[in-house]
């Protein structure tokens, strides 16, 4: 089955300061890659999705980028703010018709004022 | 509108034991989905259902098991329980049939197995 890495596991950034995460898939059937964000004792919510026939897509200070042929994502966030404190899970699934998300391990991003 | 609704959030059960969590999707989704969420294993896919109909199965043992009713709820239900089995069990719904697009989640049923 699928699986997906997710690095780093933790990651502390001062406030403004850029922050990138990275995710490896293992099938190339997968097509669909989004990225959720959970804050503590919150549920988790979508922040940017990516489909496999796009490199990249930008939402104001969130970027996803996708390298089909090595398999890998990465989040990139910009002038990282305080509010932007939380785990965020990458995730894979293929078309199959089903919905399946097979979620990273998490990074625990801190925003240090 | 209202979010996706888990009930109950938090529970107590002993070893043996099974448990039964409920699911109420946004109103118009049809398709419902379940995770379990732990520190050590993070976010692992447990099932889908939709139109009463299970189109998935995670890589879970047949102590968990689900449905989903006509008017899209859904329960989950653990049978005895295992120390293991503590964990935040997480209902997710969406609107599209595919793979793709949002999964709004509810905000979970902490389970501890004593």
């Amino acid at each position: 089955g699928e699986n997906v890495e997710q690095h780093p596991s933790t990651l502390s950034v001062q406030e403004g300061d850029s922050a990138v995460i990275k995710c490896t898939y293992s099938d190339s059937a997968s097509n669909y890659f989004p990225w959720y964000k959970q804050e503590l004792g919150k549920r988790p919510q979508l922040i940017i999705d990516i489909r496999s026939n796009v490199g990249e897509k930008k939402d104001q200070r969130i970027a996803v980028t996708l390298n089909k042929t090595a398999k890998h994502f990465s989040l990139h966030i910009t002038e990282t703010q305080p509010e932007d404190s939380a785990v965020y899970f990458c995730a894979a699934s293929k078309n199959t018709g089903r919905r399946a998300l097979t979620f990273g391990s998490g990074t625990r991003l801190q925003v240090q004022p | 509108k209202a979010g996706v609704t888990q009930t109950p959030r938090y529970l107590i059960k002993t070893r043996g034991q099974q448990v039964t969590l409920s699911c109420s999707p946004i109103s118009g989704h049809r398709s419902v989905s379940w995770y379990q969420q732990t520190p050590g294993q993070g976010l692992q896919f447990l099932f889908e259902y939709f139109s009463e109909t299970q189109r998935n199965k995670g890589n879970f043992p047949g102590r968990f098991s689900g449905r989903q009713f006509s008017n899209s709820r859904s329960e989950m239900n653990v049978s005895t329980l295992e120390l293991g089995d503590s964990a935040l069990y997480l209902c997710a719904s969406s609107l599209s049939q595919g793979n793709t697009g949002e999964l709004f989640f509810g905000e979970g049923s902490r389970l501890t197995v004593l």
